[in-house]
């Protein structure tokens, strides 16, 4: 199976920071890589798909870059109802694989 | 608008079995392949298992491979969870993909509960 390792698991950032989050899979995925938002207790949110292509109606400080095994999803601007759980997914190969998550908290 | 609401979480003693169903509507259910993921408290998110518009695809975790069933009919997506474990307790979300083979996930429900235990 493809393991999807994120970086950093968590990390501190004020509002109107940049943030960046990382994705390396274990093994060449082209760029079958999706990204998604958590908040506490809610359903997942998609991000991006394609590695790059933002789901309708994210808006576009939210952007998405990489291919073969590094990915990075990257927050230009941070603002207060970003702060949340981050997850990348692989979809090239199956099963399917989430990374293991990064918090991104005040 | 996109909807998809899942039913049939619970309590449930290890070893049985239980049956997820996932209700859609707002989209042409035959036109997109279908997704479950779950997620153990406190813990990120597991794909479980997909199926593609046609049903013809279908692949699962390796976790739940042997023990879990998915289908679709109608506009329904089920998922039978057989010989469940403990490890298996978590909340169960339903996804619909972007297209009609399996891929990347673009609408998700709100998830049903599955608790398995003594």
């Amino acid at each position: 199976d493809i393991q999807m390792t994120q970086s950093p698991s968590s990390l501190s950032a004020s509002v109107g920071d940049r943030v960046t989050i990382n994705c390396r899979a274990s093994q060449d995925i082209n760029i079958h890589v999706a990204w998604f938002q958590q908040k506490p207790g809610k359903a997942p949110k998609s991000l991006i798909y394609l590695t790059s292509i933002l789901q309708s109606g994210v808006p576009s400080r939210f952007s998405g870059s990489g291919s073969g095994t590094d990915f990075t999803l990257t927050i230009s601007r941070l603002q207060p109802e970003d702060f949340a759980t981050y997850y990348c997914q692989q979809y090239r190969y199956y099963p399917l694989t989430f990374g293991g998550g990064t918090k991104v908290e005040i | 608008e996109v909807q998809l609401v899942e039913s049939g979480g619970g309590l449930v003693q290890p070893g049985r079995s239980l049956r997820l169903s996932c209700a859609v509507s707002g989209f042409t259910f035959d036109e997109h392949a279908m997704h479950w993921v779950r997620q153990a408290p406190g813990k990120g998110l597991e794909w479980v298992s997909g199926i593609s518009r046609d049903g013809d695809t279908i692949a699962y975790a390796d976790s739940v491979r042997g023990r879990f069933t998915i289908s679709r009919d109608r506009n329904s997506l089920h998922l039978q969870m057989d010989s469940l474990r403990p490890e298996d307790t978590a909340l169960y979300f339903c996804g619909k993909d972007i297209g009609p083979g399996i891929g990347a996930t673009e609408d998700w429900g709100q998830g049903t509960l599955v608790t398995v235990s003594s």
